[in-house]
């Protein structure tokens, strides 16, 4: 597989605690938002996704959500494993194309 | 990975000199994407189809090609590689149309290096 050497925010988490990684997205009328994670050496993988009529939603030890006001999205993470380690992306779309808007990404760190 | 092989999976080659790289998928997804991976920039979108012969440029298409001659198969090509072309190139597939899923599957990449 591949990886990149992104010089990216990270976030060091003690293994066990509760991570909280932020995006801030850029445009006003995107209507659909999902989270990916990368591990290294491989593709980004789907998490979770959320559309715009909705601030948050859950899944197995994720939760997203939405502040439209600030155009503000953040991913929670319960709990925190060692394979939780990766980047992880948010990307939105705009309401007018099919295309993802790719944010820069955050490297999540476990310490043991 | 969702059924979805890139290759080669590594590549050097010299400036100048054409390059082709091909996703395969096995998921019958009608939509497919190149993206590519760079340090600071996350994934940026180079190319993408829509359906059989159906493409459109995303955002940093400028030197590349791409060609979609059956719904499997997407290649993307470097015409003349310049060393601004270096990078880790991803192919995705979704089966979304608009208002729907947009969840996509990704290959694991393709680390092109041009010397």
């Amino acid at each position: 597989g591949e990886s990149v050497g992104l010089h990216l925010p990270t976030l060091s988490v003690q293994e066990g605690d509760n991570s909280i990684i932020n995006c801030a997205y850029s445009n006003s009328a995107s209507d659909y938002f999902i989270w990916y994670k990368q591990e290294s050496g491989k593709g980004p993988q789907f998490i979770i996704d959320i559309r715009s009529n909705m601030d948050k939603r859950q899944g197995q030890r994720v939760t997203v959500l939405l502040n439209k006001t600030v155009k503000h999205l953040s991913l929670q993470i319960a709990a925190t494993q060692p394979g939780d380690s990766a980047v992880y992306f948010c990307a939105e779309t705009p309401d007018s194309n099919y295309q993802l808007i790719w944010g820069a990404g955050t490297k999540l760190i476990i310490k043991p | 990975d969702a059924g979805i092989t890139q290759s080669p999976r590594h590549k050097v080659t010299e400036t100048g000199t054409p390059v082709t790289l091909r996703c395969h998928q096995t998921e019958n997804h009608r939509y497919m994407y190149w993206y590519r991976q760079d340090p600071g920039h996350g994934l940026r979108l180079i190319h993408y189809s829509y359906g059989v012969k159906d493409t459109d440029k995303g955002e940093v298409s400028d030197g590349y090609s791409v060609s979609r001659s059956k719904t499997e198969d997407f290649l993307l090509t470097l015409e003349s590689a310049t060393s601004s072309q270096t990078s880790v190139y991803f192919c995705a597939t979704t089966d979304r149309g608009r208002g729907m899923n947009t969840e996509a599957f990704f290959g694991q990449g393709t680390r092109l290096t041009v010397v």
